[in-house]
């Protein structure tokens, strides 16, 4: 069954300091992945996705993540945060339906706090 | 409008009691799907449409919930007799849909409270 496991439930980073959010999957094909954040009370708003092509994928607001196919993982990096980064973050594997994205199977999350 | 819309934004039910949850997706997307998200969870799928038709309803938790789209746009999400258990955010996304690898786009959610 497919799954997404992202092993760390909190993680406290200093304001400029680098991150790297964990998370690895299963699932039996070469899957689509995307990163989310949510902000308390809002909706999920998409970070970066990869579909094919180049490992290491570019997202907005300074992020990126690299899909390492032999160890199932997709982790989430930032070289420098920012205290509006402080919020919860999502690892999503996307079933494939034919060509296009189905119904993502998510994370249980990772929550971010950034001290000054 | 240029994202995806839902209404309510909160909903408070007695328990028992019957709710309708709506989603207006972006228009001209094909999927529409729907989650649902626990307190500390992440979303859990529900339902998924093509179109009108629901080519997907494994994620339904039981048979009091319900969900119709029934021109292809506009999806309803129904709770019958609604449990204190069924308290959570419902989310809704929809997608370009087809052959296109195109990622969902996510509405606000409607946080329901079952008392």
């Amino acid at each position: 069954a497919q799954s997404v496991t992202q092993p760390d439930i909190h993680i406290t980073v200093s304001e400029g300091a680098s991150l790297e959010l964990r998370c690895n999957y299963s699932y039996g094909a070469t899957p689509y992945l995307f990163w989310y954040v949510q902000s308390p009370g809002q909706g999920l708003q998409l970070l970066l996705k990869y579909f094919s092509g180049d490992t290491l994928v570019q997202g907005i607001k300074g992020f990126e993540a690299e899909f390492k196919r032999s160890q199932s993982s997709f982790n989430l990096r930032k070289p420098s945060v920012h205290w509006s980064d402080a919020a919860e973050y999502f690892c999503a594997v996307g079933l494939r339906l034919g060509g296009s994205q189905g119904n993502l199977i998510f994370g249980k999350g990772t929550k971010l706090s950034v001290k000054p | 409008g240029a994202g995806v819309s839902q209404s309510p934004r909160y909903k408070v039910a007695k328990r028992g009691q019957d709710v309708a949850l709506r989603c207006d997706p972006i228009s001209g997307h094909v999927s529409l799907f729907w989650y649902q998200q626990a307190l500390g969870q992440g979303p859990e799928f529900l339902t998924y449409f093509q179109n009108e038709a629901q080519l997907d309803k494994s994620g339904l938790p039981s048979d009091r919930f319900f969900a119709e789209r029934p021109e292809g746009s506009v999806s309803t999400l129904k709770i019958q007799r609604t449990q204190q258990e069924d308290s959570a955010v419902y989310l809704c996304a929809s997608s370009l849909g087809g052959t296109r690898r195109t990622e969902a786009f996510f509405g606000q959610g409607t946080r329901l409270t079952v008392v």
